[in-house]
């Protein structure tokens, strides 16, 4: 079946270091992959995205990694602040293309 | 620019009422409407979604239904609530990204 999952629930760093998240899916027919930040009481927001023809894209000291061959996806924060701490989730296009499948969830702890 | 709004923010109820949640978008024309349901610490579940006015797709069996009356107004609606209801609601919209709104807690008692 479609599953998308992350590989660590949380992951801790200090503020100014360099944060990678994880993720794995299955399903290797998805085209269309997005990473949500959610903060605490509030509705996901779009981070960045990607589509299976690229393998990398940049946003604001954000960076989207698409490895197609082994179904993994990532996203590096640069510079990390106290401020992007919550909860981030991968999303990939379900097989009919109507709707996502989000994973679970990885909670980011940043410290000062 | 497009918004989303969600309302109630926040709704107690008791088990057995009935429930209605709103969901509109602003600034687009026949996106896709979304309604995900989130427990506490967990992801996303997709409970409906809509690709035009009156077509509803449900994913999962439930006591919940949807209803799309007018192009940008997305309706969660429920005749008798059930403890298992309990969580956050979240409507969302795309004509290629997902964007999602506020979100509304609901506390079934």
């Amino acid at each position: 079946g479609e599953s998308v999952g992350l590989h660590l629930p949380t992951l801790s760093v200090q503020e100014g270091d360099n944060s990678i998240i994880n993720c794995a899916y299955s399903n290797s027919a998805s085209d269309y992959f997005i990473w949500y930040k959610q903060e605490s009481g509030k509705g996901p927001q779009f981070i960045i995205d990607i589509r299976s023809n690229m393998d990398k894209r940049q946003g604001q000291r954000v960076t989207v990694l698409l490895n197609k061959t082994v179904k993994h996806l990532s996203l590096q924060i640069a510079a990390t602040q106290p401020g992007d701490s919550a909860v981030y989730f991968c999303a990939e296009n379900n097989q009919a293309g109507t709707a996502l499948i989000f994973g679970k969830g990885t909670t980011l702890s940043v410290s000062s | 620019s497009q918004t989303i709004h969600q309302w109630p923010a926040t709704l107690v109820q008791p088990v057995g009422s009935p429930l209605s949640l709103e969901c509109t978008v602003e600034g687009t024309s026949n996106p896709n409407l979304y309604w995900y349901r989130q427990a506490a610490g967990r992801g996303l579940q997709l409970l409906f979604y809509s690709v035009g006015i009156g077509q509803i797709s449900s994913e999962v069996p439930q006591n919940l239904s949807a209803s799309r009356p007018q192009d940008r107004q997305f309706i969660l609606s429920s005749k008798k609530l059930l403890l298992s209801d309990s969580g956050f609601y979240l409507c969302a919209w795309s004509l290629d990204t997902q964007y999602f709104g506020p979100g509304t807690r609901l506390t079934v008692l």
